[in-house]
């Protein structure tokens, strides 16, 4: 079975610091993709990154680092210096192979910057 | 660059009514499908299709149909709207990466429709 957890429901912080939301799967495929998307308060699902099992490097884009560990099953999301268009709703959620219909997401954890 | 456009954006429905949430794509993508977002719940699959013909049931497929006459369009039916039904619906077309394995990768949102029930 394919499970996302991701336990912190809401966090906030102040503007400029750095914040982390925790992501943890379950799934019994050898070969998965995980992903991250962010759902501003205007509603859409924006695509942040994706990452596939066999690739543990992590990930740095601009403020954003990604934190992918097998051994925990754990796909972690790093904001550093955190600004107040960071606030938004976050979903991890991770697809087996050959995964045309199993893109399962977490409850999300919604995140708020506070200026 | 339209990428995935849904229609109507906001509806109202009375109890018992029908209608249709039309999801069309521009990215030549094989596979679409349609969730939807309820508070705390995250997303959760309706139905979706593999290709042009085909469509299958997902993880809350009840009281919704679904047709994919052409490749780009994803069609969603209420038959007879009840309000359980309320929610965000988004409908989302993704793709094989031959470079990744061949793997189905991430989905491309559209922008959602919110519906109420009453």
């Amino acid at each position: 079975a394919q499970k996302v957890t991701q336990a912190q429901t809401e966090i906030s912080v102040v503007e400029k610091e750095d914040v982390t939301l925790d992501c943890v799967y379950e799934t019994r495929d050898t070969t998965y993709y995980l992903f991250w998307y962010k759902q501003p308060p205007s509603g859409e699902l924006v695509f942040l990154i994706r990452r596939n099992s066999f690739d543990e490097q992590n990930e740095i884009s601009g403020r954003y680092s990604w934190n992918f560990q097998k051994s925990t099953s754990s796909f972690n999301f790093t904001i550093t210096a955190s600004q107040v268009v960071d606030s938004a709703v976050y979903f991890c959620a991770l697809r087996g192979v050959p995964g045309a219909n199993n893109l399962f997401f977490g409850t999300g954890t919604r995140l708020t910057v506070i200026p | 660059n339209a990428g995935v456009t849904q229609t109507p954006k906001f509806r109202v429905l009375k109890t018992g009514q029908s209608m249709t949430l039309l999801c069309a794509q521009d990215m030549n993508h094989e596979y679409m499908y349609w969730y939807r977002q309820d508070p705390g719940m995250g997303l959760r699959l309706i139905h979706y299709s593999v290709g042009e013909g085909t469509t299958a049931k997902g993880e809350v497929p009840d009281g919704y149909n679904v047709s994919r006459l052409k490749k780009q369009n994803f069609l969603l039916g209420l038959e007879s709207a009840a309000p359980s039904q309320t929610s965000v619906y988004f409908c989302a077309s993704s793709y094989s990466d031959p470079q990744d394995g061949g793997g189905v990768t991430e989905a491309f949102f559209g922008q959602g429709t919110r519906l109420t029930v009453v």
